[in-house]
């Protein structure tokens, strides 16, 4: 159990395009999901939490007009990334909390590798 | 606010040999700490965490930790290392008890097991 998918796994889009990812919880439901990036070698850096029914709160540095989260779903969150540039390429990570269970762990992604040419 | 550091981008040990992968943190408060594990272009795995209780934590795949609190660590071990543990492992802390909480991450520490 608590199997969290990404789709799509990659994408490669044109500079000035506009590209989502979803983040899906399969078989659990998550009041919280959060997104992160990471860069080739480095950490994860928390872009945002998106908790369901209300609006994202983005970690500072992060631009929220160019990163639009929807948590629309107790098991869907999305991450648009708006007008990409070529410095949005990056492997981008979702995690999720289970709202109904006693537990701490939070289950993350495949994660999605964004290209931007 | 809280952090965490990993002192080493890479260890090396051969296979067979135990394993340390370190980690210290900070914190106010009392800290809820996790180690995870990332296979290339895969997401996270959890391989256990220290949230309250006994200092010494088993995981998954015979990882364990120790949570040293005076010396604000909780180091990754493993007594007998296999080539398979090769991967890029994360530390990383919660400063509440709150699982809705964020968890920040270490840089990551790249562990090779040599044949």
């Amino acid at each position: 159990g608590a199997v969290v998918s990404q789709h799509p796994s990659w994408v490669i889009c044109k500079s000035g395009t506009s590209v989502k990812i979803e983040c899906r919880s399969l078989d659990f439901q998550a009041t919280t999901m959060f997104w992160y990036r990471q860069f080739p070698k480095q950490s994860l850096m928390l872009m945002a939490t998106s908790n369901e029914g209300s609006k994202a709160t983005y970690e500072q540095g992060v631009e929220k007009d160019k990163f639009l989260i929807n948590h629309a779903s107790l098991t869907l969150s999305t991450l648009t990334v708006t007008s990409a540039h070529p410095e949005d390429s990056s492997f981008y990570i979702c995690s999720a909390v289970p709202g109904f269970e006693i537990t701490d762990t939070q289950y993350f992604g495949p994660g999605t590798r964004l290209t931007v040419l | 606010a809280q952090s965490v550091a990993q002192p080493e981008d890479q260890v090396n040990v051969a296979e067979g040999n135990p394993l340390t992968v370190k980690c210290t943190y900070s914190v106010s408060g009392n800290p809820y700490l996790f180690w995870y594990v990332q296979y290339p272009n895969r997401g996270l795995q959890f391989l256990l965490k220290y949230i309250t209780g006994d200092n010494l934590v088993k995981g998954s795949y015979g990882f364990e930790a120790e949570f040293n609190k005076s010396q604000t660590s909780f180091h990754l071990k493993k007594p007998s290392a296999l080539v398979s543990d090769s991967a890029l492992y994360f530390c990383a802390v919660r400063q509440t008890g709150n699982r809705d909480d964020k968890i920040i991450f270490g840089k990551g520490t790249r562990l090779h097991i040599l044949p």
